[in-house]
């Protein structure tokens, strides 16, 4: 069955460093997706993507973070200068259309740790 | 805004037993209702998909029910089996303005059967 990959699956930085984090979405899938998950705390939608730009975003997603879609497969989360607070599990998701029939798949997550 | 809960937070059954995990919501605008799975540490592996317009969904020994009006769901695992230990994850997509696939999740019931 076809599935999101997501690299890597665990990274360590330090405080103000760069992360990107990486996701292979399903092939035919249109819409692309980044979520996280705080220890202990909710699944949180941060940004939604269709046809190469943002078409949705929360209020975490703020000017630190920033996706790309560089070529046909992969679809990056970028963490500019990262904080403590951004530690958490951080999901790609993807689906084939929005309307209400279409199931959204996630990847398994990259967790990131943040000293 | 929306907001999901649900109920219990935990909940320990003795392998064989019949369950249900609630699921509430607030705003009864929505586009569907999924239900995920989540092993300790990993991704979420999506079980089944409600429709607004959608009463129930089965697949294998799981069936979910949708009561929009209301704003509640339940999920039934009959039989369960240690296996099914995980925790469930409900989540609804708001229908309307610009939501291009955002879902918003409960916390999640974590559930144990035992042997």
């Amino acid at each position: 069955e076809p599935e999101v990959t997501q690299t890597p699956s665990h990274q360590v930085t330090q405080m103000g460093q760069e992360v990107i984090l990486r996701c292979v979405p399903i092939s035919n899938h249109l819409y692309f997706y980044w979520y996280r998950q705080i220890l202990g705390q909710k699944v949180e939608f941060l940004v939604s993507f269709y046809n190469n730009e943002i078409s949705e975003k929360s209020e975490i997603f703020d000017d630190q973070f920033s996706v790309e879609r560089p070529d046909g497969s992969n679809f990056t989360l970028k963490i500019r200068s990262t904080k403590l607070e951004d530690s958490a599990m951080y999901f790609c998701a993807s689906s084939y259309r929005v309307r209400s029939g279409n199931t959204i798949y996630f990847g398994e997550g990259s967790w990131l740790t943040v000293v | 805004k929306q907001e999901v809960t649900q109920i219990p937070a935990a909940l320990s059954v003795p392998e064989g037993e019949n369950l249900v995990l609630n699921c509430s919501f607030t705003d009864s605008a929505i586009y569907n209702l999924q239900w995920f799975r989540q092993d300790p540490g990993k991704g979420l592996t999506s079980l089944l998909l409600i429709q607004s317009s959608q009463r129930e969904q089965t697949s294998g020994r799981l069936n979910a029910s949708l009561d929009k009006s209301s704003g509640r769901s339940t999920l039934y695992i009959a039989a369960s089996q240690p296996g099914d230990s995980a925790t469930y994850l409900c989540a609804v997509r708001n229908a309307g303005g610009t939501s291009y696939g955002k879902l918003t999740f409960g916390q999640g019931t974590i559930l144990t059967v035992h042997p």
